[in-house]
């Protein structure tokens, strides 16, 4: 069974960019999560999308968005980057909303110079 | 919200010897506690979980505590192995309004000297 996937694996930006970073969840699995991982920060939830519809967000401006397509796939977008945006980006998936275990795809390395 | 303290940030023991990360949350609502294995340039990996109805939890050399009245729980490793090392993470989370969002501790470094 294939994992969590995730594309691209790095990027690079100038400040002001915008970014679209891709995941696409375990098969079968419905909830998409997405985190930042900045260096020493630990992870800090961004977003939640399950069934299509965005279901929590976490405390981050509202240049992050997202969305989720029919399949379940999921972008993450943040608009106007900044040097703090530098960070590595975790997509997981779990089973369904109350999937307790998520399950962590490789991330995306953006780094904004 | 939910706040998770993890301890300590950084662990240094030699191979042979035993491990112990601890964690502390603050929403005595919270069930459920994954614990998160991130080595170096990798994803991370579940390596363990407990829920709020079990106090110990055990899988070959890896086991987890949990204290409800405390609200704590910790990451035992026995027999550790250079392989071991890595960054570990703690989370706590609960079913709310639909959202089971876990709230994750900031991590602690374990580095297994041979």
């Amino acid at each position: 069974e294939a994992g969590v996937t995730q594309s691209p694996t790095h990027l690079i930006k100038t400040r002001g960019q915008q970014v679209t970073l891709r995941c696409s969840p375990i098969s079968g699995h419905t909830s998409v999560y997405w985190y930042q991982q900045a260096l020493g920060l630990g992870l800090q939830f961004l977003l939640w999308y399950d069934e299509g519809e965005e279901r929590n967000r976490g405390n981050f401006p509202p240049r992050f968005s997202g969305r989720q397509f029919p399949n379940y796939s999921s972008e993450l977008n943040v608009n106007a980057l900044e040097l703090e945006d530098s960070a590595l980006y975790l997509c997981a998936s779990s089973l369904n909303s109350l999937g307790e275990t998520q399950y962590f795809g490789p991330g995306t390395r953006l780094l904004v110079l | 919200g939910e706040n998770v303290e993890q301890h300590p940030s950084t662990l240094s023991v030699q191979e042979g010897d035993s491990a112990v990360i601890k964690c502390t949350y603050s929403d005595s609502a919270s069930n459920y506690f994954p614990w998160y294995k991130q080595e170096l340039g990798k994803r991370p990996q579940l390596i363990i979980d407990i829920r709020s109805n079990v106090g110990e939890k055990k899988d070959q050399r890896i086991a987890v505590t949990l204290n409800k009245t405390a609200k704590h729980f910790s990451l035992h490793i026995t027999e550790t192995q250079p392989e071991d090392s890595a960054v570990y993470f703690c989370a706590a989370s609960k079913p709310s309004g639909g959202s089971y969002i876990p709230t994750f501790g900031r991590g602690t470094s374990l580095i297994v000297h041979p």
